[in-house]
Formats: C-alpha cells, sequence, structure tokens
C-alpha cells in the first residue's frame, strides 16, 4: 500500500513563531487532506488540496503532487495551536471507493 | 446541524464481551468509514460503506464486523472483545468526491 510519511515527529514552537510540516508520499494520489487533531482529540479538517496552494487565515498548505509532498504553513503560532497535524491521501480504491491514508502526524507543542 | 456523531463515547469492556459502536450522519452522505486510532499509528480503517447495504474491508478488520442497514447509521460491532482493540475509533462520512467529515471519537477500553 501507499507509505505517508510525516516530518518533524514532534515540534516545539515559542507563540509568535512560523513552522513547516512536510508529508511525503509514495505513490500517485487522487487527493491529500491535512488535519489537526486538538488536544480534545477532534479531528479537525483544515484542507483538502491535491495540488496547488491553498490559506486559510494564519494557515496554508502546498502540494506538489508530481513531486509527491505537501507542506503546511503555520505562521504566528499561537498555544492554540497546539496538537497534533495528520497528513492523509487518498486512491482509488475500486467499487466506487476512495480511501484515505494517514501518516502518523507531527505533534506540535506551542508554548507561550 | 449535528454533522457526525458517535455512541457511546467512552466505554470499558472485559476481555470476550460483545458490544456495537453507532454512528449517524444528517447529511445524507452516501460514503461513511469506521478508523482506529492507536498511540504513533495515526488512523488506520477497518471498514467502510459506499451506500446502504454495503460494507467493505479496509487495512484492519479483523475482529469487528459492520453493518449499513439504513443510509445515516453505520455500525460497528466488536463480537468477542480482546485488549488489542483498546483504542480510539473514529467514524466519518462524505458525500462523493468531498472531503471526510468525523464525529468525535469513542474511546474504548478492553480489561
Amino acid at each position: 500500500g501507499i507509505q505517508v510519511e510525516q516530518s518533524p515527529p514532534d515540534l516545539i514552537l515559542q507563540e509568535g513563531a512560523n513552522s513547516t510540516l512536510r508529508c511525503n508520499f509514495s505513490d500517485s494520489v487522487n487527493n491529500l487532506q491535512w488535519f489537526h487533531q486538538n488536544p480534545w482529540g477532534q479531528l479537525i479538517n483544515l484542507f483538502y488540496i491535491p495540488s496547488g496552494t491553498k490559506q486559510n487565515g494564519r494557515l496554508s498548505a502546498t502540494t506538489v503532487a508530481t513531486e509527491r509532498y505537501s507542506l503546511l504553513y503555520i505562521s504566528s503560532s499561537q498555544t492554540t495551536d497546539s496538537g497534533v497535524y495528520f497528513c492523509a491521501v487518498e486512491r482509488y480504491s475500486g467499487a466506487g471507493s476512495y480511501q484515505l491514508t494517514f501518516g502518523k502526524g507531527t505533534k506540535l507543542s506551542v508554548i507561550p | 446541524n449535528a454533522g457526525v456523531t458517535q455512541t457511546p463515547k467512552f466505554r470499558v469492556l472485559k476481555t470476550g464481551q460483545s458490544m456495537t459502536l453507532l454512528c449517524a450522519q444528517d447529511m445524507n452522505h452516501e460514503y461513511m468509514y469506521w478508523y482506529r486510532q492507536d498511540p504513533g499509528m495515526g488512523l488506520r480503517l477497518i471498514h467502510y460503506s459506499v451506500g446502504e447495504g454495503t460494507t467493505a474491508k479496509g487495512e484492519v478488520p479483523d475482529g469487528y464486523n459492520v453493518s449499513r442497514l439504513k443510509k445515516q447509521n453505520f455500525l460497528l460491532g466488536l463480537e468477542s472483545a480482546a485488549p488489542s482493540q483498546t483504542s480510539v475509533y473514529f467514524c466519518a462520512s462524505r458525500a462523493g468526491y468531498q472531503p471526510q467529515h468525523f464525529g468525535d471519537g469513542t474511546r474504548l477500553s478492553i480489561l
């Protein structure tokens, strides 16, 4: 199956700092999503981004499908950004279904 | 708008007991999914459904069964719970080729 690798596994930032999270995947995909899992365990959709660049406030994401990677940028980090960030890639699995394969995540801690 | 609702939120079982986790969505989505999340492993797909009355196996289906008798509900069953099934279980749904929407999870501990 497809492999999804995220780096770094852990990241500690001072509030106000910027960061870049990376997601590499081993094969062509139909789509890619970034999620934030907050400290309460809820999964929040951040971006649905098969290619190109999208921005939402202080967060932006870029996917270069031909080179099999995606980047998530967090600017001016806040303590509420803490949690685990997951990259998940999507491939057609037959019988009309697309399945997500998740990476292991990047655990981000933003300290005041 | 409730979105995806999982019941129960927490449960403790003894080895060998059975139980059913319920996922309900009110968005009229065709596709529904069950995942498990273990520490350091990310989410892994257990079973999924592409429509009412259909189910299919995901990456880690052993020890679980599912049913989709109604479009809005997707049930995950453990017939004989084992400690290895201690995990956080997430349900998700989607409409066609759109992002998946996740429930808040069910924390299941098996002693």
